[in-house]
Formats: C-alpha cells, sequence, structure tokens
C-alpha cells in the first residue's frame, strides 16, 4: 500500500533537537491528520487539516507544530520534545472531513524516540 | 468525555480457534469502523458499519452493530496465523465532528500455529 507515505520511518533525537517527520497522500484526499500511537493507550487524534486549513488542534503542546503547505503534504515539526513523547506517529488521510461515512487512510508512520 | 471501551485487551488462542472482540460506548454511535494493525505496521482500515443491528461478513469475519447502535463486535471463524495483530474499533458520535473517530485501545490476537 503506499497511498500514504511517511518519512522517516524510525526516528532517534535528543531533547533539545529540531526534527521534522513528513507525509505525503497520492489519493487526491482533501484531509490530513496526524495521530499519537502510544502502548496501552488509543490513537489520539493531534491535528486535523482540511485543505490545507488545520481545523482540529486537539490540545497538543506547542513543542509539536504542524504544516500543510497543500493538500497532498503534511508535516509536523519537533522540538525540545520529552521522553514521553517517544511513540509511533501515524499520518492519515480521507476524501473530506464532513463527510459522515469516511474512511481515513493511514501511512506506515514513523517510530520515534527521545532520548 | 466519549469513550469506546474494547475487550478484550489480549487474546491468544489456537489455530482453528475462533476469536472475538467487543466494543462498548456510553453513547449512542453514528457509525463504527474496524480497522486491524499487523504487528510493526499500520492501522487497515477493514469495514464500516452504520445501520443499527447491521451485520456484514468478510470471508472468516463477522462484523456486527448493535441494536441500540452502542456496541459492536468482531468475530474470526477458525483463526489463522495471518489474521495476527491488533484489532481496533473507531467510533463516531452523532453532533460531533465527523472527522473525529474514538478509537478503542485494540485487542491484540496472537495465534499459536
Amino acid at each position: 500500500e503506499t497511498g500514504v507515505t511517511q518519512t522517516p520511518r524510525h526516528l532517534v533525537m535528543g531533547m533539545t533537537n529540531k526534527k521534522s517527520l513528513k507525509c505525503e497522500q497520492h489519493l487526491g484526499h482533501n484531509a490530513m491528520y496526524w495521530y499519537k500511537q502510544s502502548a496501552k493507550k488509543p490513537l489520539e487524534l493531534m491535528f486535523v487539516y482540511s485543505l490545507e486549513e488545520r481545523v482540529e488542534n486537539n490540545s497538543v503542546p506547542s513543542r509539536f507544530s504542524p504544516e500543510c503547505p497543500n493538500s497532498s503534504h503534511l508535516f509536523l515539526h519537533l522540538h525540545t520534545l520529552q521522553p514521553e513523547d517517544s511513540a509511533l506517529y501515524l499520518c492519515a488521510s480521507s476524501q473530506d472531513v464532513q463527510g459522515a461515512l469516511e474512511t481515513q487512510y493511514f501511512g506506515p508512520g514513523t517510530r520515534l524516540l527521545v532520548l | 468525555g466519549q469513550q469506546v471501551m474494547q475487550i478484550p485487551q489480549y487474546q491468544h488462542v489456537q489455530e482453528g480457534e475462533d476469536f472475538t472482540t467487543y466494543c462498548n460506548s456510553s453513547t449512542t454511535l453514528s457509525n463504527i469502523q474496524w480497522y486491524k494493525q499487523r504487528p510493526g505496521g499500520h492501522p487497515v482500515f477493514l469495514i464500516q458499519l452504520v445501520k443499527s443491528g447491521e451485520v456484514k461478513k468478510q470471508k472468516r469475519l463477522t462484523f456486527q452493530f448493535g441494536e441500540a447502535k452502542k456496541n459492536s463486535s468482531l468475530h474470526i471463524t477458525a483463526t489463522q496465523t495471518t489474521d495476527v495483530g491488533t484489532y481496533f474499533c473507531a467510533g463516531r458520535y452523532s453532533g460531533g465532528s465527523n472527522y473525529k473517530l474514538t478509537f478503542g485501545k485494540g485487542t491484540l490476537l496472537t495465534v499459536n500455529p
């Protein structure tokens, strides 16, 4: 499945580093999402973009900064992260945000380890 | 807040045995989706249930949506080693943002060959 791609697949960073996660969708969708997946916790929605506009910022700390330059690309800029931010970060896309029957398609994720 | 409870958290079966995972919400859902995540992989959409009492089948997988649209189940008949993974339900609530899926914690299925 190559509809939604993410890079890098693995990332190790120190607490003072700045890094960015990249997501690209090739499905012609208008909506893109960032999720955090931690062990033993449900998937947590972080951000939602619809046609490059942010429609949801789910009380995420400011050390996570999203960017959506166009409807195919989504970035998550990381700086001064904490060890508890270590998790799998998943990008997803859907046709739109308004449809009640929308399906979300997930990328392979970036496994992040903060030391 | 709205939560979807999913049980069991883990299930280990012998190949050929059946498996069921359950999701329950305290408030009515507008629809529910099921995803599968293989070890080291990402969630992959399986199916969506919309109507009260709906039952859908995909080969050995049977999905049900409760009459009150508050619970759902996924049943796998005669499990195979390829069924290994975590199965998540994700519900949508009426009156909420349509893009917001509330995920259960998932059930990790392991199958002994």
